[in-house]
């Protein structure tokens, strides 16, 4: 069975542009969340979707937006991109909102120059 | 106060040694709480999950601490594949989210 499939693996920005990052949870799963994680620390909840619905936000600013499709996979889009935007992007699938079951995905790894 | 801290370590030690280090994390109200192991410039998964009166899985054993709001993780007879970074992850009632800690590096050597 297939994982958390996430594309790109990596990718290079300039600042101002804007990136679009996909997911594709496991088979069944209804959830989708994504964080971010800058090097060193651990990751930051950034959203949650569960049935095409975003259930949570953390503290990140509008510059961060996300959707859920039909199918259920996931795209977590950036504007505006900032030097602080460089970390690794990882999505998690779990059938439902609650805290167990999650997978994660091997994430981006966005580098913002 | 950062939700979740944890010891950066990093940890060093020989093969079949036993390491233990702690987590605190700052909200009582906290439910569910988690060990997630994380190879470097891998992906976070899931050790364990750790229940109010500690569990075990293998050379692994959790503790959970209310009074305290602290989450320990010891580890036995150290394999070299132990080295990770291990993330402890707390997560509120009704939460969305899961709140993890900066990681404690343990490397394991021969």
């Amino acid at each position: 069975d297939a994982g958390v499939t996430q594309s790109p693996t990596h990718l290079i920005k300039t600042r101002g542009q804007h990136v679009t990052l996909r997911c594709s949870p496991i088979s069944g799963h209804k959830s989708v969340s994504w964080y971010q994680q800058v090097l060193g620390q651990g990751p930051q909840f950034i959203f949650q979707y569960y049935e095409k619905e975003e259930r949570g936000r953390g503290n990140f600013p509008d510059r961060f937006s996300a959707r859920q499709f039909p199918n259920y996979s996931s795209e977590l889009n950036v504007n505006a991109l900032l030097l602080g935007d460089s970390a690794l992007y990882l999505c998690a699938s779990s059938f439902g909102t609650g805290p167990y079951g999650y997978t994660f995905g091997s994430g981006t790894r966005l580098t913002v120059v | 106060r950062k939700e979740v801290e944890q010891d950066p370590g990093p940890f060093n030690v020989p093969e079949g040694a036993t390491v233990a280090f702690n987590c605190t994390y700052s909200n009582s109200a906290s439910q569910s709480f988690f060990w997630y192991r994380q190879d470097c410039r891998k992906e976070p998964k899931l050790l364990m999950s750790v229940y109010s009166s500690g569990n075990e899985d293998g050379r692994f054993t959790a503790q959970l601490n209310r009074a305290s709001q602290y989450i320990s993780l010891l580890i036995r007879d150290s394999k070299l594949s132990d080295s990770a970074t291990y993330l402890c992850v707390v997560n509120l009632p009704n939460d969305y989210k899961l709140s993890f800690g900066a990681g404690t590096t343990v490397t394991v050597r021969a």
